[in-house]
C-alpha cells in the first residue's frame, strides 16, 4: 500500500510563480522527510529535508512546512524558473525511503 | 567527490534470463539501498546493505537478490526474468543508510526485459 500519498499528479505554474507540492503519510515512526527532484534520466536528487521537530525548513527558494497533528508536509517553490521544471517526489523514511508517487511540475515561459 | 555510479546504463534482455547491476557508492558511504522505479508503482524499496549485510528487504519476490563487498561496492541480481521486471534500478548511498541521512542516487541503469 502507498505509504505516502502525493498531490498534484502535475502541475503548471508560470515564471516568477509559486509552486506547491502536497504529502501526506500514515506511519508515526516515519522520522524524516525529505524531498528529491527528477530531471529526465537522471537519478534522483536531494533537494531539502526536514525532521518532525520542525515545522518549516528553507534553502534558498525551496521551503519545506511539515504539520506533524495532520501528518502531511509540503515543498513550495518560491520565484518558480523554466529551469525547476522536473519531477519531484516527496519521501518518509522508515528503515527505508517510501516514496509518494511524483508530480511532473512544467514552469512556462 | 564522485558520485554514485551505476553499470550498465542500459540493458535489454529476454525473459528468463538472468542479469546483474552494479553500484560504486561515493567513497566513504557503507550504505547501499536498491531502488525499482517504474512509471506504474513508482520508486520501491528493494533492499539495502550495510557493510556486506543485508540490513533491510522490500516487498518483492526471491528472484531479486543482492551482495555488498568488503569495498562497499554493491551488486544486485534478477533471475527468471519477467516483462514485468523492466524498470529504471536506482542504487542510493548514504554513510550509514537509514536515520536522516542523506541518501544519494545514482543515474540508474534501464533494463528492458522483452
Amino acid at each position: 500500500q502507498q505509504q505516502v500519498k502525493q498531490s498534484p499528479q502535475s502541475l503548471i505554474v508560470q515564471k516568477g510563480g509559486i509552486s506547491i507540492i502536497n504529502c501526506a503519510y500514515e506511519n508515526t515512526a516515519f522520522d524524516y522527510f525529505p524531498w528529491y527532484q527528477q530531471f529526465p534520466g537522471k537519478g534522483p536528487a536531494l533537494l531539502i529535508a526536514i525532521r518532525p521537530d520542525v515545522s518549516e525548513k528553507k534553502e534558498g527558494r525551496f521551503t519545506i512546512s511539515f504539520n506533524k497533528s495532520a501528518k502531511q508536509f509540503s515543498l513550495h517553490i518560491m520565484d518558480s524558473q523554466p529551469g525547476d521544471s522536473a519531477t519531484y517526489f516527496c519521501a518518509a523514511e522508515g528503515y527505508a525511503l517510501n516514496f509518494g508517487k511524483g508530480t511532473s511540475l512544467l514552469v512556462t515561459p | 567527490k564522485a558520485g554514485v555510479t551505476q553499470t550498465p546504463r542500459y540493458l535489454i534482455k529476454t525473459r528468463g534470463q538472468q542479469v546483474t547491476l552494479s553500484c560504486s557508492p561515493i567513497s566513504g558511504h557503507r550504505s547501499v539501498s536498491w531502488y525499482q522505479q517504474t512509471p506504474g508503482q513508482g520508486l520501491q524499496f528493494l533492499f539495502e546493505y550495510f557493510s556486506e549485510t543485508q540490513r533491510n528487504k522490500g516487498n518483492f519476490p526471491g528472484r531479486f537478490s543482492g551482495r555488498q563487498f568488503s569495498n562497499s561496492r554493491s551488486e544486485m541480481n534478477v533471475s527468471t526474468l519477467e516483462l514485468g521486471d523492466s524498470a529504471l534500478y536506482l542504487c542510493a548511498s548514504s554513510l550509514t543508510g537509514t536515520g536522516g541521512y542523506e541518501q544519494y542516487f545514482g543515474p540508474g541503469t534501464r533494463l528492458t526485459v522483452t
